[in-house]
């Protein structure tokens, strides 16, 4: 069982230059999330989708955008990079239920220069 | 979204209990509160949650004061592979369902 999947791991972007940050679950779960984290920091939320065909801002929202492209995917775009957004990246799921806990992927290393 | 405190760092010595504290007194009545840790270069992983009661499971425990407004996660006998930043997360079900994270308590465990 691959539990949250994120694509890719690694990755080096020059300032302006766009990405899609990828993320699939295959736990049937119907809540998805991306966080981020700066060095030395806690876990920020950016975008979650309660459910297939929904999302909702974060607390730190600007400068992404998201897609739910079905239950399984859940997609995070960098449409014009800036060095701010040089962090780790997570993607996350739960039931969506008043007990879900999250399962977490192992992050995606993004360095802006 | 409730509000949660957490001592920055504590130490602890290795086989030895560790008490955890976390502040959430602006959690509302019907919110989870859940813990999560971080080990090094990987993502959180779910430790335990509860709502009211003590809970206890093979990882840990988790003690709920009588108001909810403060709770304590116990590991009973630390080893140097609990050394991790605990994050105690009040979870959101008015509405939504989201976590919010704070900075957490980094562990250190010392031999």
């Amino acid at each position: 069982n691959a539990g949250v999947t994120q694509t890719p791991k690694f990755q080096v972007l020059k300032t302006g230059q766009s990405m899609t940050l990828q993320c699939a679950q295959d736990m049937n779960h119907n809540s998805m999330y991306w966080y981020r984290q700066d060095p030395g920091m806690g876990l920020r939320l950016i975008y979650y989708s309660a459910s297939e065909g929904t999302t909702d801002k974060g607390e730190v929202p600007n400068g992404y955008n998201v897609s739910r492209l079905n239950k399984r995917e859940f997609s995070l775009r960098l449409e014009s990079a800036a060095p701010s957004q040089t962090s780790v990246y997570f993607c996350a799921s739960s039931e969506a239920l008043r007990r879900a806990t999250l399962h977490f992927g192992n992050g995606t290393r993004l360095t802006v220069t | 979204d409730a509000k949660t405190t957490q001592p920055n760092s504590m130490e602890s010595n290795e086989e030895e209990p560790v008490h955890l504290p976390c502040n959430h007194s602006t959690i509302s009545g019907t919110d989870y509160i859940h813990w999560y840790r971080q080990l090094p270069s990987q993502g959180p992983e779910y430790v335990i949650h509860g709502l009211t009661s003590n809970v206890n499971n093979r990882m840990a425990s988790l003690a709920i004061a009588e108001d909810r407004k403060s709770s304590t996660l116990i590991l009973h006998r630390a080893t140097l592979r609990d050394a991790a930043v605990y994050y105690c997360i009040p979870y959101t079900t008015s509405g939504t369902y989201k976590y919010i994270f704070g900075t957490g308590t980094r562990l250190k465990v010392l031999a």
